[in-house]
């Protein structure tokens, strides 16, 4: 069964770093460009970064540029998603996402 | 950035009845490979968003034939033929043809 199971959500205070990851299985993990997407309580979807297979190509959202990196790891079916300097409307459920594979999300609260 | 807009934003439907969603976008969602990169995500309470459409009109795997979605250029419809029960959610244009990838604000369909 294809599944992506991300971690690493909590409470954290404004001005801290959190460290997403999201475990891959059921396909080929190192050949699909992978995303991160999120979701501020009650709003709709926002993008927020992508990453291709083989790490070559990075994109990010500008709300996020400079202080979100994306990264993955292809050998342990990783992705990973380094969030510092956060703030209050960084408050989200985080999802990992394949073009058409999304995970449950983990949730991000940010808040003093 | 290509802003995506979606009308209505609710859509109450009796059950049985069809119903359709406009997503515009702000422009031309063509890509230089001739495809044209527009996705309809569905996202029924309380679970991940799960796409239904790829690429304007295709249905991925396990999606009833009774969504389909249709448009080209800047101007993309996503119809329900018979609305279910199971149905009720809110419902997401997504364009992936530049960077960054947005979404629509979001459609929520519930019955009357």
């Amino acid at each position: 069964e294809v599944q992506l199971v991300e971690s690493g959500g909590g409470l954290v205070q404004p001005g801290g770093s959190l460290r997403l990851s999201c475990a891959a299985s059921g396909f080929t993990f190192s050949t699909f460009g992978m995303n991160w997407v999120r979701q501020a309580p009650g709003k709709g979807l926002e993008w927020v970064s992508y990453i291709s297979s083989g790490s070559s190509n990075i994109y990010y959202a500008d709300s996020v540029r400079g202080r979100f990196t994306i990264s993955r790891d292809n050998a342990k079916n990783s992705l990973f998603l380094q969030m510092n300097s956060l703030r209050d409307e960084d408050t989200a459920m985080y999802y990992c996402a394949r073009e058409d594979i999304w995970g449950q999300g983990t949730l991000v609260t940010v808040s003093s | 950035d290509v802003v995506m807009t979606q009308s209505p934003l609710s859509l109450p439907v009796t059950l049985g009845q069809p119903a359709s969603i406009s997503c515009r976008s702000s422009q031309s969602l063509v890509y230089s490979d001739g495809n044209t990169y527009l996705n309809w995500f569905q996202q029924r309470p309380g679970q991940s968003p799960r796409r239904l459409i790829y690429k304007v009109s295709n249905r991925d795997s396990g999606v009833p034939d009774r969504f389909s979605g249709s448009g080209s250029g800047t101007d993309f419809t996503l119809k329900i033929s018979r609305v279910e029960a199971e149905d009720v959610g809110v419902y997401y244009c997504m364009q992936h043809t530049q960077w960054p990838r947005t979404f629509g604000q979001g459609t929520k369909v519930e019955i009357k």
